[in-house]
């Protein structure tokens, strides 16, 4: 069955790293993503990664891929204050054009 | 260049009522995707239009249907408005021949039915 698991929270210290993890069920994801949502605020594409692919950078982000365990990270380096934001994973199965979602993962930063 | 447009930003419905929500995708997309998404979870895929048809659903039962126009806008109505049809509904606008389905979002309308 489809399911995506992500804990309900993080909170990290302002400049430190934060690692918000995922994991999914199916084997046959091909593409998974990882949005924000800030209070009142739609969903913003931070970045996706093709499932052929263990790692993908882009700026403060970097994203792990491991697909024998079905687990999926995202690293923000240099944690400020406008991280604050729920984080939602997401993956695409094979043709299928719907994403499914975990529930997301508040992240909190302290000062 | 516009990003995902929706519009109203807040609605309230009373039970039995019907609603329509409308949605303009970004420039140069062609493909909406529908979703709601309750308080404190994940957002749950409605339905998807593309060269105006229903392209894929997600389990949501007929009370809930949609509409794409030939400028690639979009639809979603909801008849029999029920206390759990209560939620934010999001519209997201991609490129049918882009492979990684990168889908961006608009802002949402807040439903409230009463």
């Amino acid at each position: 069955g489809e399911d995506v698991e992500q804990s309900l929270f993080l909170s990290v210290r302002e400049g430190d790293s934060s690692v918000i993890n995922c994991t999914y069920t199916d084997s046959s994801s091909t593409y998974l993503y990882w949005y924000k949502q800030e209070p009142g605020a739609g969903l913003q594409l931070l970045t996706y990664i093709f499932s052929n692919m263990d790692m993908k950078q882009d700026q403060r982000l970097t994203v792990l891929l491991n697909k024998k365990d079905k687990h999926l990270s995202l690293r923000i380096a240099d944690t400020q204050t406008g991280d604050s934001a729920i984080y939602f994973c997401a993956e695409k199965m094979g043709s299928n054009y719907q994403l499914i979602w975990g529930a997301g993962t508040k992240l909190i930063i302290k000062p | 260049d516009a990003g995902v447009t929706q519009s109203p930003t807040h609605l309230i419905k009373t039970r039995g009522q019907q609603v329509t929500l409308r949605c303009s995708p970004k420039s140069g997309h062609d493909t909406v995707s529908w979703y709601q998404q309750a308080l404190g979870q994940g957002p749950q895929f409605i339905f998807q239009y593309y060269e105006e048809e229903e392209r894929q659903r997600g389990n949501f039962p007929d009370r809930f249907s949609g509409h794409q126009f030939p400028n690639y806008s979009s639809e979603l109505n909801v008849n029999a408005l029920l206390l759990g049809d209560s939620a934010l509904y999001l519209c997201a606008s991609s490129r049918a021949s882009g492979g990684a389905n990168e889908q961006y979002f608009g802002p949402g309308t807040r439903l409230t039915v009463t």
